[in-house]
């Protein structure tokens, strides 16, 4: 049972406008979210996360939104770059802090030039 | 600093063979992590490390065995190669548990035919 999901496997947003990425979790207990970005053939890089105790984060062109009562979030790039073309991760930290993440499927950004 | 490395990049197996996958890391992180990456899987934990001589099982860990004689290297071993077992493995590591930011490196290719 998957308990972290990203329901859209791909997504495709013209350079400049605003991508949004989501994701849903069925745990009530995680507590501390994570995105991570991924270029083929490298690992994934730590992009941003956010912690139960907000319902914002910001880093740049990047933000994170959390709605704990949907078990919800999403990732917000402005404006959206051809770089930012990667496969995105959301995790979450399973619960009782065992500091283990749980990770969605991905979805595949493709910024288009 | 090289981060985290992996060694080797892409492996072909027969059913029934063994290898080792070499994990390094030059960041004196307490951490570190095996993961496997399956096509609409996400990636998931199959054993994780809190410290030198130390290892603990996550989500998958059957099949695998782990070993952590040195701080900076990370170890798993597959003793009976399946063909279930072809995936890309992500090494990563971190300063301590929890919060901390995972580092990952570029991945293992693995084939078992």
């Amino acid at each position: 049972d998957q308990q972290v999901k990203q329901n859209s496997p791909s997504l495709s947003v013209q350079e400049g406008r605003i991508s949004i990425l989501n994701c849903d979790y069925t745990n009530s207990m995680f507590d501390y979210f994570l995105w991570y970005k991924k270029y083929p053939a490298e690992g994934p890089t730590f992009l941003i996360s956010i912690s139960s105790i907000k319902d914002k984060n910001e880093d740049g062109r990047f933000t994170v939104f959390l709605n704990k009562s949907a078990k919800h979030l999403s990732l917000h790039i402005v404006p959206s770059q051809p770089g930012d073309s990667a496969v995105y991760f959301c995790a979450a930290e399973n619960e009782g802090g065992t500091y283990k993440y749980i990770f969605g499927t991905g979805t595949r950004l493709k910024v288009l030039a | 600093n090289a981060g985290v490395t992996q060694t080797p990049k892409f492996r072909v197996l027969k059913t029934g063979q063994s290898m080792t996958l070499l994990c390094a890391q030059d960041m004196n992180h307490e951490y570190m992590y095996w993961y496997r990456q399956d096509p609409g899987m996400g990636l998931r934990l199959i054993h994780y490390s809190v410290g030198e001589g130390t290892t603990a099982k996550g989500e998958v860990p059957d099949g695998y065995n782990v070993s952590r004689l040195k701080k900076q290297n990370f170890l798993l071993g597959l003793e009976s190669a399946a063909p279930s077992q072809t995936s890309v493995y992500f090494c990563a590591s971190s300063y301590w548990g929890g919060r901390e930011t995972q580092y990952f490196g570029p991945g293992t290719r693995l084939l078992v035919l």
